[in-house]
């Protein structure tokens, strides 16, 4: 069965400092990863994803995340955080067998300080 | 432009009540979700659908109930079993393929009075 994991409900950063948002999955076939973003009483907005193809990940607002199969990780960074970043974000799974069920982390809450 | 819609953004419920939170989505995908978020936590599965009639309990269906009479809408009813309804309700939409995303509306927030 698959899972994932986020570390760190909260992390705050400093404006213009790189942000690091840690998430580890399990699954037993090659995953589909997925990193979303959630701004306060909004929906999740899909900020990039991995589905098998180049590791490295670029999404929207400067964020990226690496695929490591070796370490079961798909971490989401940005190089210089800004104020509006700050949000609560999600890591979720899929994979080819369950490809319409997703798995969700309980969400990482972004602080930016100015 | 293609995406969900959710009504009402805002919605309150006497006890005893059953309400109805709806979802209409115009991507043409075959299957739609709803879930409960509550404050400090992560997404809870209450209900997908991953064709016309036909539908699937997630893991807190109790005290909800849902109908997929169309391809385009999903609504879900929060009846008055559900003892604890006070939660962001999320619906989802997706694509048939594995490797495609979901795609989410923008909530409706309910409250009991």
């Amino acid at each position: 069965a698959q899972s994932v994991t986020q570390l760190g409900s909260h992390v705050s950063v400093s404006e213009g400092a790189l942000v690091l948002l840690r998430c580890n999955y399990s699954s037993s076939v090659p995953p589909y990863l997925f990193w979303y973003v959630q701004y306060p009483n909004q929906g999740l907005q899909l900020l990039l994803k991995y589905t098998s193809a180049a590791t490295l990940v670029k999404g929207i607002n400067g964020f990226e995340a690496e695929f490591k199969k070796s370490e079961t990780s798909f971490h989401l960074t940005k190089p210089s955080a800004h104020m509006s970043d700050a949000a609560e974000y999600f890591c979720a799974v899929s994979d080819i067998n369950t490809g319409n069920q997703f798995y969700f982390g309980t969400g990482t809450s972004l602080t930016v300080i100015p | 432009d293609g995406g969900i819609t959710q009504s009402p953004k805002y919605l309150f419920r006497k006890e005893g009540q059953n309400v109805t939170l709806s979802c209409e989505q115009n991507l043409n995908h075959d299957a739609m979700y709803w879930y409960r978020q509550d404050p400090g936590q992560g997404l809870r599965l209450i209900y997908y659908s991953q064709i016309v009639n036909d539908f699937q309990k997630g893991d807190i269906a109790e005290g909800y109930s849902v109908s997929r009479e169309k391809k385009e809408s999903f609504p879900l009813t929060v009846t008055s079993a559900q003892k604890n309804p006070t939660a962001f309700y999320l619906c989802a939409s997706k694509d048939r393929r594995s490797n495609q995303p979901q795609h989410f509306g923008d909530g409706t927030r309910l409250s009991i009075l």
